[in-house]
């Protein structure tokens, strides 16, 4: 099957600072990304919707200033947690969809803000 | 709007026994449905789909699942659990084919010997 990476596998930064997540599709061309959060013990929530070239579409509530999506190629998208706070502490997970394909998931960051 | 509800956020089956997962959906277009299983700590792995043809689906891992439209279920199906099959367990739906996917709230396996 189709294989999705993501980078890092976990990180833990202070808060106020950046960090950028990185979701790759190895094995085939991804003209959708999506990227979600998961909260412990609880279900995935659609973050965001990127298409290869054009402007992420973002869920209702998701602060798109806060979470800068940039989907640069058709096998390379990055969330960026911009300062990043305890809150927004969690278990981040992209997928990746090909054409007329399933989404394929990647195995998550998990990001802690100390 | 498209909508999954997963009766039971806990199951407990011995090692052997069939394991049954429940999900109810709804959609105000024909569904695609998906399970997808997550082990701790990494993403989600798809066990199996219904996409409109055969509505008995058959996954990886001995899983299948069953399309029933009269009662908008796609309820999961084991005939006999293995410990490895510990994990949680999503459902989704999918309304206009492999795009936006809606999950259920999860369902926790647990496996005893």
């Amino acid at each position: 099957g189709a294989v999705v990476s993501q980078h890092p596998s976990r990180v833990i930064c202070k808060s106020g600072t950046s960090v950028k997540i990185e979701c790759r599709s190895l094995d085939f061309q991804a003209t959708t990304m999506f990227w979600y959060r998961q909260f412990p013990k609880q279900s995935l929530m659609l973050m965001a919707t990127s298409n290869e070239g054009s402007k992420a579409t973002y869920e209702q509530g998701v602060e798109k200033d806060k979470f800068l999506i940039n989907h640069a190629s058709l096998t390379l998208s990055t969330l960026t947690v911009t300062s990043a706070h305890p809150e927004d502490s969690s278990f981040y997970i992209c997928s990746a969809l090909a054409v007329k394909e399933t989404q394929y998931f990647g195995p998550g960051t998990r990001l802690l803000v100390l | 709007a498209q909508s999954v509800t997963q009766l039971g956020s806990h199951v407990s089956v011995s090692e052997g026994a069939l394991v049954l997962l429940r999900c109810n959906y709804s959609s105000s277009v024909p569904p695609y449905l998906f399970w997808y299983v997550q082990y701790p700590n990494q993403g989600l792995q798809l066990l199996l789909k219904y996409t409109s043809a055969a509505t008995l689906v058959k996954g990886i891992n001995g899983f299948e699942a069953e399309f029933k439209k009269s009662e908008t279920s796609f309820h999961l199906t084991k005939p006999s659990a293995h410990m490895s099959d510990a994990a949680e367990y999503f459902c989704a739906v999918s309304e206009g084919g492999y795009s936006t996917l809606t999950f259920g709230k999860g369902t926790m396996l647990l496996v005893s010997p």
